[in-house]
C-alpha cells in the first residue's frame, strides 16, 4: 500500500539530546513537509521541501534541521536548541506543482522530553 | 499574512443531530480551501476541498461551500454518527501547497 511511514511513533528524550524523526513515502511525491501540532494551536509548518536536495524554512524552523537526500525520505532532527520540543510531529507529502493542494499525512510521532 | 479562524470546541452532539463547524479566513488572492479530519492517534486526512468561489466540496455526507463574500467555509453534516467523533481542521493553501491550518475543532458525538 502506498503511504507515508513515520517512526518512531513514540519517543522520549532527555534534555540536551538531539533526536531524529524518520519520514518515508512511497507515493512518488515531489514535495514533503514537517508540521508540529500542539494542543489548541493547530498545525504549524517547520520545514518543507519541493525537490531533492532543496528545502525551505517554515514558520517555526528554529531548533530544527532537515535533509532531503532522496525523494522518498525527509528526516527531521530536533536539536537541543529547540526550547520546547515536546509535541506531536506530522510528516506530509504532496504531488508537487500540478497538485491542487492536497497533503497526505503520516500517523505522526509523539516526542516527549523528560 | 493569511490565516484561518475556527470555532472553539469541543462541539458535543447527539447521534443524528445537525452539525455546523464555522470557519472564516483571511487571505490575499484566491486560495483553495480544505477541511481535514484527524481521528484519535492518527494523522490528518483530507475530507473535502473547494478551489474557487461558490464551489461546494462534499464527502461522506459532509459539505462546505466557498463563500468569498463572507470569507467563510463552514462545514456541515445533516446527521452525525458516533464514528464522526474527531478533530476537524479548516485550512487554506498559500502557494505551492503550503497549507495554513486553523486550530482545530473537536467533535464529540454520543449515542
Amino acid at each position: 500500500d502506498g503511504g507515508i511511514t513515520q517512526s518512531p511513533k513514540y519517543l522520549f528524550r532527555k534534555e540536551g539530546q538531539n533526536v531524529t524523526l524518520s519520514c518515508e513515502q512511497n507515493l512518488n511525491h515531489d514535495a514533503m513537509y514537517w508540521y508540529r501540532q500542539d494542543p489548541g494551536q493547530g498545525l504549524r509548518l517547520i520545514y518543507y521541501s519541493q525537490i531533492v536536495n532543496d528545502f525551505q524554512k517554515g514558520d517555526i524552523a528554529e531548533g530544527y534541521s532537515v535533509s532531503r537526500e532522496k525523494k522518498e525520505s525527509f528526516p527531521l532532527t530536533v536539536t537541543s536548541a529547540q526550547k520546547n520540543p515536546t509535541a506531536f510531529y506530522l510528516c506530509a507529502s504532496s504531488m508537487g506543482r500540478m497538485n491542487t493542494g492536497e497533503l497526505f499525512f503520516g500517523e505522526g510521532s509523539r516526542l516527549t522530553v523528560l | 499574512g493569511n490565516s484561518v479562524t475556527q470555532m472553539e470546541g469541543p462541539v458535543t452532539l447527539s447521534e443524528e443531530a445537525f452539525l455546523t463547524i464555522n470557519c472564516t479566513y483571511t487571505a490575499t488572492g484566491y486560495p483553495s480551501l480544505f477541511w481535514y479530519v484527524q481521528y484519535p492517534g492518527e494523522g490528518l486526512q483530507l475530507l473535502l476541498k473547494a478551489t474557487k468561489a461558490d464551489d461546494k466540496g462534499s464527502n461522506k455526507g459532509f459539505e462546505a461551500t466557498y463563500r468569498k463574500e463572507t470569507t467563510s467555509f463552514h462545514l456541515e453534516k445533516g446527521s452525525v454518527q458516533v464514528s464522526d467523533s474527531a478533530v476537524y481542521f479548516c485550512a487554506l493553501s498559500e502557494g505551492f501547497q503550503k497549507l495554513v491550518f486553523g486550530t482545530g475543532t473537536r467533535l464529540l458525538v454520543s449515542p
